[in-house]
């Protein structure tokens, strides 16, 4: 167990539809780092949020949005979902030594097909 | 934007042989990170590389990270078929701490 939790671990559903997808960051980690991983594209960095706040944004479409709330969870959202959605997403919480990011910590990561 | 390039993409090798992994860019990381990924799991970090010219050794895994801090390669040495998984690199950016991952190599021993 790494400590970083995320639900559900599979999701089956229809293109057009909307899902969101849940994490709860390691205790006392103030950092989420959202990702994409498809066959093709390897791992892909989305967005991350720090205390609550949007800190870096990479390739996400206008279609997903996520927020990190009071207690550290964070949602990432997904709608008008298609074909090409499917992949597995991960989150990640961040730790430190010699004075800089020293590692991420991955959740088990959520499976997502569109069928 | 700062891209990771590793080679080969697919290593299949037999018990007992060596293998080594490159992850290049032509951009500087203020760290590197291996990880290994199992089918149906999240990363799992391996090491972190912060010095330029760093080697470090675990069991019979050896990280380097270029002396430009551009480049890094892992070597496994007598490779055993529990090493078998997709081996990732990932370059810390100094902004905001995210990492950029390579496009991993998969490795498969065979017993």
């Amino acid at each position: 167990d790494s400590g970083v939790t995320q639900t559900p671990k599979h999701l089956i559903t229809a293109t057009g539809q909307r899902v969101t997808l849940r994490c709860s960051p390691r205790s006392g980690d103030l950092s989420v780092y959202w990702y994409q991983q498809s066959l093709d594209q390897g791992l892909q960095f989305l967005i991350q949020y720090y205390n609550g706040e949007e800190r870096a944004k990479g390739n996400i479409l206008e279609r997903f949005s996520a927020q990190q709330f009071p207690d550290l969870h964070s949602e990432l959202n997904l709608s008008s979902l298609e074909l090409g959605d499917s992949a597995l997403y991960f989150c990640a919480s961040s730790f430190y030594g010699q004075g800089s990011v020293y590692g991420y910590t991955f959740g088990s990561g959520t499976r997502l097909t569109v069928v | 934007t700062q891209l990771l390039e590793q080679s080969p993409q697919f290593l299949s090798i037999q018990e007992g042989e060596n293998l080594t992994v490159y992850c290049n860019s032509s951009s500087v990381f203020s760290s590197l990170q291996w990880y290994r990924q199992e089918p149906g799991e999240g990363p799992v970090l391996l090491v972190t590389v912060v010095t330029g010219g760093e080697v470090k050794k675990l069991k019979r895994l050896t990280f380097q990270f270029g002396d430009a801090r551009k480049d890094s390669s892992l070597h496994i040495t007598a490779a055993q078929p529990g090493d078998t998984g997709l081996y990732l690199c990932a370059g810390v950016e100094a902004a905001g701490n995210k990492l950029t991952f390579g496009g991993g190599t998969r490795v498969l021993v065979k017993p």
